[in-house]
């Protein structure tokens, strides 16, 4: 299986404060990388997918790059709405796999 | 809108059988641009996929559920099937279903989910 390693595991921010989380791959990963924000008692939200493609209808504030097997998500300027945990899935092979989150918080 | 809805018992007896259903609604499951994962998420703790399922009726499991995870769809009802045996309280989770779409380039993963359904194993 590809290991995810996510880091850091919780990160404490302020509201306009420029936030990175990083996932690390055990393999290559053809920039098959996605990310996801999630709420409590909610389910994921897809926000960027193919590294560094953003979904639709999510703020251009959010941004994904890669790095060989180092990929980061950045959140260029934290809104009140940000605070929540952050997985990183790799999908190039099966089992896909998660990272272990990021809990954003104040 | 594409709208995902798992259903099934929230407690379930240790050794007995996890059976849950995702009732989709807004698009066929049928169609080629799609296919279906199920995810889980223990209590507290963070996301594991378990497997998926094409259009063709192909799946792919977790090997590390692999030999108890069955998943099937229903096209007709337009409904996921998630099975899973043997169970423990270890198989504590909310389970999820989501729709993985394919772009030109490839594979989107989880564009649109279920709420999701807890399912505690218990006696």
């Amino acid at each position: 299986d590809i290991q995810m390693t996510q880091s850091p595991s919780t990160l404490s921010a302020s509201v306009g404060d420029r936030v990175t989380i990083t996932c690390r791959a055990s393999q290559s990963l053809s920039s098959w990388l996605a990310w996801f924000q999630q709420k409590p008692g909610k389910a994921p939200k897809l926000l960027i997918y193919k590294a560094s493609s953003l979904e639709g209808g999510v703020p251009s504030r959010f941004s994904g790059s890669e790095s060989g097997t180092e990929f980061t998500l950045t959140i260029s300027s934290l809104q009140p709405d940000d605070f929540a945990t952050y997985y990183c899935q790799q999908y190039n092979t099966y089992p896909w796999t998660f990272g272990q989150g990021t809990k954003v918080e104040i | 809108q594409l709208q995902l809805q798992e259903s099934g018992p929230g407690l379930v007896k240790p050794s007995e059988t996890l059976s849950l259903t995702c009732t989709v609604s807004g698009g066929p499951i049928s169609s080629s641009t799609y296919h279906w994962d199920w995810i889980r998420q223990p209590p507290g703790k963070g996301l594991e996929w378990i497997g998926t399922i094409y259009h063709s009726g192909s799946t792919y499991q977790n090997p590390s559920l692999q030999s108890r995870v069955t998943i099937s769809a229903d096209t007709s009802k337009n409904q996921l099937s998630l099975k899973l045996n043997s169970v423990t309280a270890a198989d504590t989770a909310v389970y999820y279903c989501a729709r993985v779409r394919r772009e030109v380039d490839g594979w989107i993963p989880s564009d649109y989910w279920g709420q999701g359904s807890l399912v505690t194993v218990s006696s």
